[in-house]
């Protein structure tokens, strides 16, 4: 299994700019998430789903938004790029909700640039 | 979920166990401790978790006490490699406990 998979690693864009970063699990997780991480900070939640069709926002979801089509596929979508969202993504994936099997995969990261 | 208060820094000799503390002092019953690891600029790395009894796994030891207001993660003989930040995460059943909540967790320095 090549586990939570995320692209690009790195990514500079310019203000105002729009993207999506990808990601990917192989584990039939039904549960996924994206967080931002800044320097120095903790993990905050962006927006999380609970299975394909379903979405909800996280701690921070203004200026992201994202969708839900397959099981396997969580896409973060940055509508236009502000330098407040330089940062570092993970995305997670989590085979249950609650109690004792809710460990979570994280990815390696994306880490982006607003210039 | 319950609040964890985690010291923000701490040394541990290569070769000796590390000790963690985690105050998770307003645990509700149906509330699980869960342990995650971030080595440096990598994603966060689930260690163990635990309801009320002890847990052992590969990785480490988890020590809950009886009120289960506190735990303690043990890395039995600390390496280089173990130098990270650690968290501590309380979550419970339902929807919410899979938001999972960071606070800054303990930087643990694994010293030559």
């Amino acid at each position: 299994n090549a586990g939570v998979t995320q692209t690009p690693k790195f990514q500079v864009l310019k203000t105002g700019q729009s993207m999506t970063l990808q990601c990917a699990q192989d584990m039939n997780h039904e549960y996924m998430s994206w967080y931002r991480q800044d320097p120095g900070m903790g993990l905050r939640l962006i927006h999380y789903s609970v299975g394909a069709g379903i979405t909800d926002q996280g701690e921070v979801p203004n200026g992201y938004n994202v969708s839900r089509s397959t099981t396997e596929d969580f896409p973060l979508r940055l509508l236009s790029a502000a330098p407040s969202q330089t940062s570092v993504y993970f995305c997670a994936s989590s085979y249950s909700i609650g109690g004792g099997r809710n460990e979570q995969f994280f990815g390696p990261g994306t880490r982006l640039t607003v210039l | 979920d319950a609040k964890t208060t985690q010291p923000p820094s701490m040394d541990c000799a290569e070769g000796r166990a590390a000790n963690l503390p985690c105050n998770h002092s307003t645990i509700s019953g149906n509330e699980y401790v869960y342990w995650y690891r971030q080595i440096h600029s990598q994603g966060p790395q689930y260690i163990i978790h635990g309801l009320k009894n002890n847990e052992t796994n590969e990785m480490a030891s988890l020590i809950i006490t009886e009120d289960r207001k506190s735990s303690t993660l043990i890395l039995p003989h600390a390496t280089l490699r173990d130098t990270a930040v650690y968290y501590c995460i309380v979550t419970g059943t339902g929807a919410g406990s899979y938001q999972l909540t960071f606070g800054k967790g303990t930087k643990l320095s694994v010293i030559p």
